[in-house]
């Protein structure tokens, strides 16, 4: 089946952690997306890329990092510099402008 | 500017009464897209409307498009306890592909 894969589906990070969140489709897409949703707050834009080795920050990117070194993967690393990153992470794709997402499941971190 | 706002934020209603929640941008929007996230899960895609005054139908979901482009609703005739979740409208940001995404409006429907 075509969809996009997220894992772990639960994160736990320590102090002083950089830790990773895996995306990968097998959609052919060309435009991949990571998304934060806190409760009551709606998901909001981290980084966004629309080709391979090319990426774009959104609204809330300071702590995150990311890259495109593949077509079907766009990894999600939440680094030490996030003070707040207790939160449900959404990767998403889509193939251009103005055409639908595809979300995957989600990956939820916390901070032990 | 490129933000939504989605009113209500919550919706409690008995099985078989109707909901609707609106999505209002202060500029005119080219398209708007809605999506559901059931409890627990992720957002899936219901539609998109991209013209002026548009109204598409999936079976008891009713989609409006404002004739100046700058709101929109959902309307959900007689609700079923399948339709729990959280209802999202999103806009595309002028940079880009990417959506910019209103808070949602979770709905609750007690049997």
């Amino acid at each position: 089946d075509g969809g996009i894969t997220q894992s772990p589906k639960y994160l736990f990070r320590k102090e002083g952690q950089n830790v990773t969140l895996s995306c990968e489709q097998n959609l052919n897409h060309d435009a991949m997306y990571w998304y934060r949703q806190d409760p009551g707050q709606g998901l909001r834009l981290i980084y966004y890329s629309q080709i391979v080795n090319d990426f774009q920050k959104g609204d809330i990117a300071e702590g995150y990092s990311v890259s495109r070194e593949k077509k079907e993967s766009f990894p999600l690393t939440v680094t030490s510099a996030q003070k707040n990153p207790t939160a449900f992470y959404l990767c998403a794709s889509n193939q251009g402008a103005r055409e639908k997402l595809f979300f995957g499941s989600g990956t939820q971190l916390s901070v032990l | 500017g490129q933000q939504v706002m989605q009113i209500p934020q919550y919706q409690h209603v008995q099985e078989g009464e109707d909901f609707t929640t609106y999505c209002n941008s202060s500029t005119t929007l080219s398209n708007i897209q809605w999506y559901k996230q059931r409890p627990g899960g992720h957002p899936v895609f219901l539609i998109q409307l991209v013209k002026s005054g548009e109204v598409k139908k999936q079976k008891r979901l009713t989609f409006q498009f404002g004739e100046a482009k700058k709101n929109s609703s959902l309307h959900i005739t007689a609700t079923q306890t399948t339709d729990v979740g959280t209802y999202f409208c999103a806009r595309g940001r002028h940079s880009g592909y990417a959506l910019n995404f209103g808070k949602g409006t979770s709905l609750l429907v007690t049997p």
